[in-house]
């Protein structure tokens, strides 16, 4: 079981938004700005598409945006488009001995 | 260009070890704190160990605390795993990742992973 909760799927049409949950507790997402999330293509690394919570590295979509309210964090992506399909992890700084947890990964499905 | 490529990984029996290695090139690798994340087949990402920019400081997952250690070495600009005791549950694409100095938990440079297989 991942320290971080995601739902397993979610999906939407083209041209829509959609919202991925990540939630955590007070030692992890609640405590902390050090929220980032994953996207990863199927047989491919991982790529970095928010960090700190909110924050859009150089060549990422402004269609990406990021969130965080209590314990949990959000992703939306809006007007998607048929190549954001992928899943998604969320990540964050914990408190803990393990120093960072993952999500479990939710799958974004563009119908 | 930025790049991570990962080497060592392979079949190995429970018990076993391995030495994965990451090479780094393309930008200042003494910049960046280096990380190790696993992901077994079919699985999500699960983060293992985490070195610091200049090797000083350590840290390992629970699950592979006193089995797996960490290292690195600026001058090659190279980054390590020394796995041992592996394990079935081992078993998975590793990833080495770095996160520069001036964010946390932000792995914006990633290898291509390096399968390790722990079967008998």
């Amino acid at each position: 079981q991942s320290a971080l909760t995601q739902p397993a799927s979610v999906s939407g049409s083209p041209g829509q938004s959609i919202t991925v949950s990540c939630t955590g507790t007070s030692s992890d997402v609640g405590g902390y700005n050090y929220v980032s999330w994953y996207q990863q293509h199927p047989g491919k690394a991982p790529k970095l598409m928010i960090y700190d919570v909110s924050n859009r590295p150089s060549g990422v979509s402004n269609r990406f945006s990021g969130s965080k309210s209590g314990n949990t964090a959000s992703l939306t992506i809006s007007g998607l488009q048929a190549e954001d399909e992928a899943h998604y992890y969320c990540c964050s700084y914990t408190s803990n001995s393990t120093l960072v947890v993952f999500g479990g990964g939710t799958k974004l499905t563009v119908l | 260009q930025v790049q991570l490529v990962e080497s060592g990984g392979g079949l190995v029996k429970p018990g076993g070890s391995l030495r994965l290695s990451c090479a780094a090139s393309g930008f200042t690798f003494s910049d960046y704190y280096m990380t190790w994340i696993r992901q077994a087949p079919g699985k999500g990402l699960e983060w293992v160990s985490y070195i610091s920019a200049s090797g000083a400081t350590s840290y390992h997952a629970d699950s592979v605390k006193g089995r797996f250690t960490i290292s690195r070495d600026n001058a090659k600009n190279s980054l390590y795993l020394q796995m041992n005791s592996l394990r079935a549950e081992d078993t998975a694409v590793y990833y080495c990742a770095g996160e520069p100095k001036s964010i946390a938990v932000a792995f914006d440079i990633w290898g291509q992973g390096t399968m390790v297989t722990v079967s008998s």
